[in-house]
């Protein structure tokens, strides 16, 4: 069965320091995609990214950048120069191929906060 | 274009009551879900509709959980009767396809945040 492990429960950093959350992840499927969403303090979930087991190369969107590694089943997610509104909880997320449903499994979530 | 949209945004009432979340798809997508968050744990897959079709109900918890999807538009999730391990975040998420490839992002709407007391 698929799982999603977010190790940092929590994570506080001051405004301008970069910011890594870890993602590692399990499956037995060789095709799979692994997300990551950003829950604001309004409540909903914003999507970030979507990665497809078959492109490991890195992503870079603004100050976000993915590192994603087959070799240890991961996919980071980088904030470079955080600032007070990236304080959010963060979801990384996979879905295997052979789910028609295509339902993601979640981790637990990494609860950023970004001090001024 | 109005995102998936959900109501209510919380609800509180005693254990053995009765509660009806309603989630409106954003229009034209056939795939709507619920998730839900469980005391800070991590968002946990409940149901799969295409269109009015449950495709995969497999994540729903128990027969006190029913959803229904009339008409192939809104959803409703109803709890009945409500018990405390209830409590939590309950999240819709829509999309035209299913994630895949290239397609089928997800979009969530803020969630009814459900407190059985």
């Amino acid at each position: 069965a698929q799982k999603v492990t977010q190790a940092q429960t929590e994570i506080s950093v001051v405004e301008k320091e970069d910011v890594t959350l870890d993602c590692v992840y399990e499956t037995r499927d060789t095709t799979y995609y692994l997300f990551w969403y950003k829950q604001p303090p309004s409540g909903e979930l914003v999507f970030l990214i979507r990665r497809n087991s078959f492109d490991e190369q890195n992503e870079i969107s603004g100050r976000y950048s993915w590192n994603f590694q087959k070799s240890t089943s991961s996919f980071n997610f980088t904030i470079t120069a955080s600032q007070v509104v990236d304080s959010a909880v963060y979801f990384c997320a996979l879905s295997e191929a052979t789910d028609s449903a295509r339902q993601l499994t979640f981790g637990s979530g990494t609860q950023l906060t970004v001090l001024p | 274009e109005a995102g998936v949209t959900q109501f209510p945004s919380h609800s509180v009432i005693e254990k053995g009551q009765t509660v009806t979340l309603r989630c409106d798809p954003i229009s034209g997508h056939d795939n709507l879900y619920w998730y839900r968050r469980v005391m800070g744990k991590e968002i946990k897959f409940l149901l799969h509709f295409v269109k009015e079709s449950k495709q995969d109900e497999s994540g729903m918890p128990n027969n006190r959980f029913l959803a229904e999807r009339t008409g192939g538009t809104y959803s409703t999730l109803k709890v009945q009767p409500a018990e405390l391990e209830d409590s939590g975040v309950y999240f819709c998420a829509s999309s035209q396809e299913r994630p895949g490839w290239d397609t089928g992002e997800l979009f969530f709407g803020e969630g009814s945040r459900l407190t059985v007391l």
